[in-house]
């Protein structure tokens, strides 16, 4: 039972093509969010989405639009991609995040995008 | 501006000796602490986490550390053992208030071998 899942796996594309990463979690969570794992290794949070409203959008490209159609879905979607989009995308879940404290995230196994 | 960083790229440590991966942030709104294990092609997985109110969280060979004043906390793994080679990811995430929306900032992780 996978619990995240991600498609695809890897995604290889030329420069100006738009491209949709899907994620799905069988957890019953209320909250995802899409990463982005640099070449430098950091992992930063995109977006986050609650119930289908999001809720954290940090400094993304216009050109990064996420869509929930329902909880337990949340793919990512980008236009006009560039080289330096060239990244591993993970998706993750929670419970919804409270005011005492958050929940544990349960990341999918990721997604690495090559742009040429 | 990396707030949370993991300054050590890795660590090697012979089985059943002990691992200290650690970790260093700059926020001082930060109060709850998580650590990651991520194996290659797979997801970041939860590990073990601390609140601010605490200095020391165990679960079983892992414990995490925390002090406040010198903005650190570590990870110590007893013994170790070749399934821990991975690797380690420290994150961090402003809980107070609920405003974060389980944002979690993370460091750029640390690999661990633990060599049989």
């Amino acid at each position: 039972d996978t619990a995240v899942s991600q498609t695809p796996k890897y995604l290889v594309t030329q420069m100006g093509n738009d491209k949709s990463i899907k994620c799905e979690q069988n957890l019953g969570h209320d909250t995802m969010y899409w990463y982005k794992q640099d070449s430098k290794k950091f992992l930063k949070i995109m977006f986050s989405y609650n119930n289908k409203e999001l809720i954290i959008n940090e400094t993304v490209p216009n050109r990064f639009s996420p869509k929930s159609p329902d909880k337990a879905h949340l793919n990512l979607h980008i236009n006009s991609l560039e080289l330096g989009d060239s990244a591993v995308y993970f998706c993750a879940s929670s419970q919804t995040p409270g005011l005492r404290g958050l929940y544990t995230q349960y990341f999918g196994p990721g997604t690495r995008l090559t742009v040429l | 501006d990396q707030q949370v960083k993991q300054n050590s790229p890795s660590l090697s440590v012979q089985e059943g000796r002990i691992s200290i991966l650690n970790c260093d942030y700059t926020n001082s709104m930060f109060d709850y602490f998580l650590w990651y294990k991520k194996y290659p092609a797979e997801g970041p997985t939860f590990l073990i986490s601390i609140s601010s109110i605490k200095d020391k969280n165990e679960d079983g060979r892992f414990t995490v550390f925390l002090n406040k004043s010198a903005k650190h906390l570590s990870l110590h793994i007893v013994p170790s053992q070749p399934g821990d080679s991975a690797v380690y990811f420290c994150a961090a995430s402003k809980t107070a208030g609920g405003t974060s929306y389980g944002k979690l900032t993370f460091g750029q992780g640390t690999i661990l071998t633990v060599h049989p």
